[in-house]
């Protein structure tokens, strides 16, 4: 297992464009987490998976956010009618189930939105 | 509502020095704390953990200190090295999520 893999690294949408988003999370881990994370700031916490199960929503997932995790595997966000202040590094990241160690990041989608 | 911060935006050592990074944290029902160091570019990397049950807890060249009385959490580095210069983050593990504070970027001088 290579930890966790997001793709794609970067991604240059216009506005009103729709985004999606992948992550593949370490196999073993039945937890999957979506962050945002914008420059100087610590990651936000965005939703989370249990398996297949979505289990809480934070405020700033707007309706324009979707998230998926269809077989408790890869997970994808999806977000519609793209703005600016969209613009940001979404992370993923993965874990067991108690956490223990922590949760194991990707490297991040990198969105600017122009 | 409650959450994790950081006394200091920024830190510059000499190579060779120990480091301190602080954290304060609000939710005094916080059970579970995390030090992540990131790199530009990269995700969070886990350095250490511990739970609240421990007032310390060492790795490898890094050390996480835990008050619960002053709901207090810092990480010391020794002999800290230019391939520690990132930012470094302390996250509060709740049941379901993980909160993270604003960051302290550490920069090495040689």
């Amino acid at each position: 297992d290579t930890g966790v893999s997001q793709d794609p690294r970067h991604k240059i949408t216009k506005r009103g464009q729709n985004v999606t988003f992948r992550c593949d999370p370490i196999s073993e881990h039945n937890r999957l987490y979506w962050y945002r994370q914008t420059l100087g700031q610590g990651p936000e916490f965005l939703t989370y998976f249990q398996n297949e199960a979505q289990l809480e929503k934070s405020r700033l997932l707007s309706d324009r956010f979707s998230a998926e995790r269809p077989k408790g595997s890869f997970s994808t966000l999806e977000i519609q009618r793209t703005e600016q202040g969209d613009s940001a590094m979404y992370l993923c990241a993965s874990s067991l189930d108690p956490v223990a160690g922590g949760y194991t990041f990707g490297s991040g989608t990198r969105l600017t939105v122009v | 509502g409650e959450s994790v911060g950081l006394h200091l935006p920024t830190l510059s050592v000499q190579e060779g020095d120990n480091s301190i990074i602080n954290c304060a944290y609000s939710n005094s029902a916080s059970d579970y704390f995390i030090w992540y160091k990131q790199e530009s570019g990269k995700g969070p990397q886990f350095i250490i953990d511990i739970r609240s049950n421990m007032d310390k807890r060492q790795g490898q060249r890094v050390t996480v200190l835990l008050n619960k009385t002053v709901k207090h959490l810092s990480l010391q580095i020794a002999a800290t090295q230019p391939g520690d210069s990132a930012v470094y983050f302390c996250a509060e593990n709740n049941a379901d999520d993980m909160r993270f504070g604003a960051g302290t970027r550490l920069t090495v001088k040689p």
